[in-house]
């Protein structure tokens, strides 16, 4: 069983609507990061979380300690948010421990 | 623009050969880590340098090997190649070291061992 679990792994949306990611660990953590990344390869930081929730723009991460569960929810989804979101976890060292993440698209 | 770049972006190898990939961060980040992602994979944690030495290791194997350089780049070497190599290779920095800070990320290495 991996540390950090993501559901769904691939995901389809019309465009305007809302779209919510999940990621569950097993492992004491420092902090959570969503990741984005395109299909070029190159990975871009949404959100480092250490608890409560985050906004910014049409997305929003959210995070229980102690559920061990965070998500990640884009409102009003667009094509161009289609990538692959992956989320990772800080085990208590800069190291990062990642879910094999989730494959959205965004259709017009 | 995360402000770390990566060089080359693209790489072919035949199995056997060594290979060399380079990560230029940003200034002050003093902590640098590189990650081997295989098609259709989450990123797997390589090692990570800190100050130019090691500060921690993944289940890798000794023929992969690191740098970091005063002037905030890094290497990542592998010797030795083999198919299972291929994958893209990335390398993340940032400023502290103990984990909780924003990760900045290149562009990736995309290597093809054949």
């Amino acid at each position: 069983k991996n540390e950090v679990e993501q559901s769904p792994q691939n995901l389809t949306a019309q465009e305007g609507e809302f779209i919510t990611i999940n990621c569950s660990y097993s492992v004491g953590i420092s902090a959570l990061h969503w990741l984005q990344q395109h299909p070029g390869g190159g990975i871009v930081s949404l959100f480092m979380l250490s608890s409560g929730k985050k906004k910014h723009g049409r997305l929003i991460a959210t995070i229980n300690i102690q559920e061990k569960h965070s998500s990640l929810h884009i409102t009003a989804s667009h094509p161009r948010d289609s990538a692959v979101y992956i989320c990772a976890v800080n085990h208590n060292t800069d190291k990062l421990i990642f879910g094999t993440g989730t494959r959205l698209q965004v259709f017009p | 623009e995360t402000g770390v770049t990566q060089s080359p972006t693209h790489l072919i190898k035949t199995r056997g050969q060594q290979v060399t990939l380079r990560c230029s961060s940003q200034s002050g980040h003093n902590t640098v880590s590189w990650y081997q992602q295989a098609l259709g994979q989450g990123p797997q944690f390589i090692f990570q340098y800190y100050r130019e030495e090691e500060n921690g290791r993944g289940n890798f194997p000794p023929r992969f090997s690191g740098l970091q350089f005063p002037n905030y780049s890094s290497e990542l070497n592998v010797n030795a190649l083999e198919l299972d190599d291929s994958a893209l290779y990335l390398c993340a920095s940032n400023a502290q070291r103990g984990g909780g800070e924003t990760q900045y990320f290149g562009p990736g290495t995309r290597l093809l061992v054949l």
